[in-house]
């Protein structure tokens, strides 16, 4: 059961750009969170971002949600080579099974030095 | 720091054999959970446990089975490995609910011939 979906699947941009990826959900939430995950590693979380709030900030890290449009979007700011990994967003169906997260299929994000 | 981990980061067995894939968190943390990772897929979930020997289907749990004896502890076991079961493993663990983070153990890339 899917409910998120990233986009773009990859991106490709310079050290010191900024990175800008998306992502779409189907039903309502209770929250969205963020996940990075290095080639061939574990997911590691990087920010949480309740339904009642609109935007949010961790350092390089910048998170809106548009729970009209039911989409969110992280930016990276000044991105460093250490940022190529896939990205996923993780949703909670609000009323939705016991709580489990569902996560998207992720964006690759690879920095060029 | 949290710590997942799990028993092996690589693993090939042939197929019909009994597999097991360990699990350990050392923060108490009340839920566990088995993710199986493949390319265009995203990460399905298994299982989950929501507390010792409790243990409830996630979204693919065909041929697979889990236990949970002590808290710390989650075993994902495939009775009797497939080819369709070659994979990433990833086990999670979370202190509550879905407005807590979920941390990931460095995933196990199970191949079966």
């Amino acid at each position: 059961s899917q409910q998120g979906e990233e986009d773009p699947q990859a991106l490709s941009i310079q050290e010191g750009e900024n990175a800008t990826m998306n992502c779409s959900y189907k039903t309502s939430i209770n929250n969205l969170q963020w996940y990075r995950q290095n080639s061939g590693r574990g997911l590691v979380h990087l920010i949480l971002i309740r339904s009642n709030e609109r935007e949010k900030h961790s350092g390089r890290l910048r998170v809106t949600l548009d729970t009209s449009k039911k989409s969110s979007s992280l930016l990276i700011t000044a991105s460093r080579a250490a940022d190529t990994a896939s990205y996923f967003c993780a949703t909670d169906a609000y009323g939705g099974s016991q709580g489990n997260l569902i996560f998207g299929k992720g964006t690759k994000l690879s920095v060029k030095p | 720091d949290v710590k997942v981990t799990q028993s092996s980061r690589y693993l090939v067995k042939r197929t019909g054999e009994k597999v097991f894939l360990e699990c350990v968190q050392d923060m108490d943390h009340e839920n566990m959970f088995w993710y199986r990772q493949d390319p265009g897929l995203g990460l399905r979930l298994i299982y989950f446990s929501y507390d010792v020997k409790m243990k409830e289907k996630g979204d693919i749990p065909e041929g697979y089975s889990v236990s949970r004896e002590k808290k710390e502890r989650f075993s994902l076991i495939l009775e009797s490995a497939s080819t369709n079961q070659t994979s990433m493993y990833l086990c999670a663990s979370r202190l509550g609910g879905p407005t807590y983070e979920q941390y990931f153990g460095p995933g196990t890339r199970l191949t079966v011939t």
